[in-house]
């Protein structure tokens, strides 16, 4: 069964400091896909991006950046010199690929980060 | 600018009586997602269909709840009798699966439901 973990449920930090998320999945199959979606205070769940499992190459988007380790099962989320703005809650979510998964997707329980100015 | 349309967007209604939400999901997607979010559980996935057959509901509560898409263009998400507990924010999500190949879901803004 997938199963995924954010084991920090809020993070608080100053303006422009740079702040890390954790997320750990569990999962049996060999294909699966990793998401990050943003949830700020107007309550939408926004996309930030998708990795799939077989491309370990890290990515950075603007301040946005993620790590993706499968030695360790991790697909941590950093956003550097962070913004009011970036306040809001970060859920990390798996997919499994096989047929028998059929695709769903499973949420980690969210990390609430709260930037202060 | 495609998006996932879900309504309503809000709605408060007695104990007992008949919730249905709907849900349009983006063209061309051939998933879809239903989701109840509360504090005390998260994120936790109903019910989600692959073109248009339900793929799996074990996450929804047989008694009272039924989800169905009559068309591509419709999801439906029905509570009878609704109940104080069910009281949460409904999220509808559609996504494009293609073999074991799974792209993005993208969210509507959530139905919140209040039961009194």
């Amino acid at each position: 069964a997938q199963k995924v973990t954010q084991a920090q449920t809020e993070i608080s930090v100053v303006e422009k400091e740079d702040v890390t998320l954790d997320c750990v999945y569990e999962t049996r199959d060999t294909t699966y896909y990793l998401f990050w979606y943003k949830q700020p205070p107007s309550g939408e769940l926004v996309f930030l991006i998708r990795r799939n499992s077989f491309d370990e190459q890290n990515e950075i988007s603007g301040r946005y950046s993620w790590n993706f380790q499968k030695s360790t099962s991790s697909f941590n989320f950093t956003i550097t010199a962070s913004q009011v703005v970036d306040s809001a809650v970060y859920f990390c979510a798996l997919s499994e690929g096989s047929k028998a998964a059929g695709n769903k997707l499973t949420f980690g329980g969210g990390t609430r980060v709260l930037v202060k100015p | 600018d495609a998006r996932v349309t879900q309504t309503p967007r809000h709605k408060v209604t007695e104990m007992g009586q008949e919730v249905t939400m709907r849900c349009q999901p983006i063209l061309g997607h051939n998933t879809v997602f239903w989701y109840r979010q509360t504090m005390m559980q998260g994120l936790e996935l109903l019910a989600y269909f692959r073109n248009r057959a339900p793929l799996d509901d074990s996450g929804m509560p047989k008694d009272r709840f039924s989800a169905e898409m009559p068309d591509a263009t419709l999801a439906t998400l029905k509570i009878q009798p609704s109940e104080p507990r069910d009281s949460a924010v409904y999220f509808c999500a559609s996504g494009l699966v293609i073999g074991a190949g799974a792209t993005e879901a993208f969210f509507g803004q959530g139905t919140r439901l209040t039961v009194v």
